[in-house]
């Protein structure tokens, strides 16, 4: 298995543009997660997903964040106005219930 | 709240041991563990604990739970340049089912 897949690894955008973060998580796994890194906050859990429900979005920071997860081998979130102190390492990370987390390599967002 | 407290940096000279200390807040946390995050990659399990053991031990690497105190180390034997990474504590309740609370990290110097 390639692991979990995340697109774009980097991606720079321009203050007020909609900023989409893509993930495949491993096949068969039923949980996936989004966090956020920061140096100031660390690693921040903002969303995750059980059997495509979401379960727990209390760390969503406010209304412009975003995330779906339309079917088992897919999920995005999105930025939507995004403003520079959004520029973060954002990971997804999925497992299967009662195991181990398995995180993806991150997309490095910087908004300028 | 809950909340997982790490010192930043620790610095150990190659061939030592390294102890990385943890402080966590939530007693009902199942399940401790230690996640690696080398350069540019996303986090990787290293090891857990399950909250009704005292140590844990594989291979270089052993875990210490101190329940009362909420506390939670992780020795690294004879320390490697390869072992140069951040090193995040992490609790949770749900196996990998559920979101994780993280520390920030520490840091891994080894000096040759």
């Amino acid at each position: 298995d390639a692991g979990v897949i995340q697109s774009p690894r980097h991606e720079v955008t321009e203050m007020g543009q909609e900023v989409t973060l893509r993930c495949k998580p491993i096949s068969g796994h039923n949980s996936l997660f989004w966090y956020r890194q920061t140096m100031m906050r660390g690693l921040e859990l903002l969303i995750y997903f059980n059997n495509n429900v979401p379960i727990d979005d209390s760390g969503m920071p406010e209304d412009r964040f975003s995330a779906k997860m339309p079917n088992a081998s897919f999920s995005t979130l999105k930025i939507q106005p995004s403003e520079p102190r959004d520029s973060a390492v954002y990971f997804c990370a999925s497992s299967l219930k009662g195991d181990e987390q398995y995180f993806g390599p991150g997309t490095r967002l910087t908004v300028t | 709240g809950e909340d997982v407290e790490q010192s930043l940096f620790l610095s150990v000279r190659e061939g030592d041991s390294s102890v990385i200390n943890c402080t966590y807040t939530d007693s009902s946390s199942t399940y401790l563990y230690w996640y690696k995050q080398e350069p540019g990659a996303g986090l990787q399990l290293l090891t857990y604990i399950f909250s009704n053991m005292d140590m844990k031990q594989d291979q270089r690497l052993t875990v210490l739970l101190n329940k009362k105190d909420k506390h939670l180390s992780l020795r690294i034997a004879d320390t490697q340049t390869g072992d140069s990474a951040i090193y995040f504590c992490a609790q949770g309740s749900g196996g990998g089912a559920d979101g994780l609370t993280f520390g920030k990290g520490t840091h891994l110097i080894i000096q040759p």
